[in-house]
């Protein structure tokens, strides 16, 4: 059941260099969407959402972006830092459900 | 800044024992869930609960699991008889009020280990 899919186990990236991550997913009725950060021995934390009404929407360094009729999603951290360096999981939710769906997440590393 | 708390980190226990991982959410949070994350692959949802009554469940949440939240501040997952497969890494998280677009706050995980 891979509802939602995050096909780069990882990612490199120059400090300074944009990073993207990219999420496909295939339940079209998924309407809100998130990118949570985690790194080892954490918990994933919120990064950025964005509802299905919405193509963009921005927090300072990050970027989502929601192509609804390629059922795909991506994320833009730019300028890339090294602190940036973890597992990045996609997740989705449609109405009527609490739920998240995860993907497998993507770990990056933004080497200095 | 508050924050989920979890314990214990890291439980081992025999196949077939019962284990209750332990989970104080933020405090005045009112939904609350767990997932669980096996080894390489993607966080699953369990269940979430809300108002002392479980509110969603999924199909991985059978009859070998419960959640309790036995007094004001703890949130319990309960496993009565743990195979192999239940070894995972077990979130919880909760969220003020429960809207779907409410950001749900994670803990930092128990590592269940069954042997």
């Amino acid at each position: 059941d891979q509802q939602v899919k995050q096909n780069s186990p990882s990612l490199s990236v120059q400090e300074g260099r944009i990073s993207i991550l990219n999420c496909d997913y295939t339940n079209s009725m998924f309407d809100y969407f998130l990118w949570y950060k985690k790194y080892p021995a954490e918990g994933p934390t919120f990064l950025i959402s964005i509802s299905s009404i919405k193509d963009k929407n921005e927090d300072g360094r990050f970027t989502v972006f929601l192509n609804k009729s390629a059922k795909h999603l991506s994320l833009h951290i730019v300028p890339s830092q090294p602190g940036d360096s973890a597992v990045y999981f996609c997740a989705a939710s449609e109405g009527g459900s609490e739920k998240l769906v995860f993907g497998k997440g993507t770990k990056l590393t933004v080497n200095p | 800044e508050p924050e989920v708390t979890q314990t214990p980190s890291h439980q081992v226990t025999q196949m077939g024992q019962e284990v209750i991982l332990r989970c104080v959410p933020i405090s005045n949070h009112l939904y609350f869930y767990w997932y669980r994350q096996i080894l390489g692959q993607k966080v699953e949802f369990l269940v979430s609960f809300y108002n002392n009554e479980i509110s969603e469940k999924s199909e991985i949440f059978d009859d070998q699991f419960s959640v309790e939240r036995p007094d004001g501040s703890n949130f319990t997952l309960k496993i009565r008889s743990t195979k192999l497969e239940d070894s995972a890494m077990y979130f919880c998280a909760s969220t003020p009020v429960g809207r779907r677009t409410d950001t749900q706050y994670f803990g930092p995980g128990t590592r269940l280990t069954v042997l």
